[in-house]
């Protein structure tokens, strides 16, 4: 099985800040990689999908990169809106899902 | 969108059949996935359905512990148990697959659209 990992687990950010988290998988996933967030009480939102393709309707601070076995999502000007918990996903084969990046406000 | 059925509070042995409606789209055409969240943890995918013919694929980790179905004529996913327990206690979400669409090899997957999630308690 291909496992996810995350890192950090959780960070604290000023607002405005360039926030990274990084996802990595055990196994080449190519770009079968998405990214979501959950906000406190709420479900999961689709961020990014094929590792670096923007769903429609999320702000452009939001990006993906990475391929392989690597990964990150940026967000380039952290907003109190964001605060929430990321998690990644890679969607080869069958689905896992990552940890989890909990993200706050410094 | 999809709608989740309101949550439950039962008890150990008692069997549950929690649903997910989807309405605005074509529903029979994309597969659905059922995901668990335990309190305060991450999210496991446990299963997904077919709804126009009923395929069905489960994690190994919930086979044989929750059954996934599929009434295509009222646009409606199940997830059901037979028999809780407390471990069972967890949010659980529906969410609509979608096909990637930049893959040049097998299609593969993501969740595009998610439910609201349903709260289930299991508690003597």
């Amino acid at each position: 099985d291909i496992q996810m990992t995350q890192s950090p687990s959780s960070l604290s950010a000023s607002v405005g800040d360039r926030v990274t988290i990084t996802c990595r998988a055990s196994h080449d996933i190519h770009t079968y990689l998405a990214w979501y967030q959950q906000k406190p009480g709420n479900g999961p939102k689709l961020l990014i999908y094929a590792a670096s393709a923007l769903q429609p309707g999320v702000p452009s601070r939001f990006s993906g990169s990475g391929s392989g076995t690597d990964f990150t999502l940026t967000i380039s000007s952290l907003q109190p809106e964001d605060v929430a918990t990321y998690y990644c996903q890679k969607y080869i084969t069958a689905f896992a899902f990552g940890p989890g990046t909990k993200v706050d406000i410094k | 969108q999809l709608v989740q059925s309101g949550a439950e509070v039962k008890k150990p042995g008692e069997s549950l059949k929690i649903s997910c409606q989807g309405s605005g789209y074509s529903f029979t055409t994309y597969w659905i996935a059922w995901v668990r969240q335990m309190p305060g943890k991450g999210l496991e995918w446990m299963g997904t359905i077919y709804p126009d013919d009923s395929d069905t694929e489960y994690s190994p980790s919930f086979q044989g512990q929750v059954t996934i179905s599929a009434d295509k004529s009222i646009n409606t996913a199940y997830l059901q148990w037979t028999s809780l327990k407390a471990s069972d206690t967890a949010m659980f979400y529906c969410a609509r697959l979608k096909r990637d669409p930049t893959g040049s090899g097998p299609d593969y997957y993501y969740m595009d659209v998610w439910g609201k999630g349903t709260t289930v308690t299991v508690s003597s």
